[in-house]
C-alpha cells in the first residue's frame, strides 16, 4: 500500500539531546513537509522540500534541521537548541502545488 | 497573508442529523482547498480536495463546496454517525511572495451523540 511512514511513534528525550524523526513515502511525491502540532493550536510548518537536495524553512524552523538526499525520505532532527520540543510532529507529502496532501500517523516527542 | 478560520471550534449534534462545517479564508488567490479529519493522537486523513476551478466535490456522505469569490468552503455531512466524531480541518494552497504556501485552519471538533 502506498503511504507515508513515520517512526518512531513515541520518543522520549533528555534535555540536551538531539533526536531524529524518520519520514518515508512511497507515493513518488516531489514535495514533503514537516509540521508541529501543539494542543489547542493549529499546524505550524517547520520545513518543506519540493525537490531532492533542496529545502526551505517554514514558520518555526529554529532548533530544527532536515535533509533531503532521497526523494522518498525527509528526516527531521530536533536539536538541543529547540527550547520547547515536546509536541506531536507530522510529516506530509504531495505532488506539486495542486496535489492532494497526505499525512503520516505522526510522532510524539516528549522531553523529560 | 492568508488566514483560515473555522467556526465553531466545537460542535455536538445528535446521531442521524445532517450538519455543515464552515471554513473561510481571506485571500481568494488559491490553488485548491482540502478537508481533513483527525482522530485523537493520529495523523490527518484527507477527505476531499477541491481545485480552484471546481465548485464542489462529493465522497459518500460528504460534500464539500468552494466559493472562491466569497472566501468560503463548507463541508456537508449527511446522516451523521458516531464514527464521524473527530476534528475536521481545512487547508488552502496558494502562493506567498513566490513561494508555495499551505495554510490550515485550527479545526472544528465534532461530536456525534448516539
Amino acid at each position: 500500500d502506498g503511504g507515508i511512514t513515520q517512526s518512531p511513534k513515541y520518543l522520549f528525550r533528555k534535555e540536551g539531546q538531539n533526536v531524529t524523526l524518520s519520514c518515508e513515502q512511497n507515493l513518488n511525491h516531489d514535495a514533503m513537509y514537516w509540521y508541529r502540532q501543539d494542543p489547542g493550536q493549529g499546524l505550524r510548518l517547520i520545513y518543506y522540500s519540493q525537490i531532492v537536495n533542496d529545502f526551505q524553512k517554514g514558520d518555526i524552523a529554529e532548533g530544527y534541521s532536515v535533509s533531503r538526499e532521497k526523494k522518498e525520505s525527509f528526516p527531521l532532527t530536533v536539536t538541543s537548541a529547540q527550547k520547547n520540543p515536546t509536541a506531536f510532529y507530522l510529516c506530509a507529502s504531495r505532488q506539486g502545488y495542486t496535489g492532494e496532501l497526505f499525512f503520516g500517523e505522526g510522532s510524539r516527542l516528549t522531553v523529560l | 497573508k492568508q488566514e483560515v478560520t473555522q467556526i465553531p471550534a466545537a460542535l455536538s449534534v445528535p446521531e442521524g442529523e445532517n450538519l455543515v462545517l464552515n471554513c473561510s479564508f481571506t485571500d481568494s488567490a488559491i490553488y485548491n482547498l482540502q478537508w481533513f479529519r483527525q482522530d485523537p493522537g493520529k495523523g490527518l486523513t484527507s477527505l476531499l480536495l477541491i481545485q480552484s476551478s471546481q465548485r464542489e466535490q462529493t465522497s459518500g456522505r460528504l460534500n464539500a463546496s468552494l466559493d472562491k469569490s466569497s472566501g468560503r468552503s463548507t463541508l456537508y455531512i449527511a446522516a451523521s454517525q458516531p464514527g464521524d466524531s473527530a476534528t475536521y480541518l481545512c487547508a488552502v494552497s496558494g502562493r506567498n511572495f513566490g513561494n508555495e504556501k499551505l495554510t490550515f485552519g485550527t479545526g472544528t471538533r465534532l461530536t456525534i451523540i448516539p
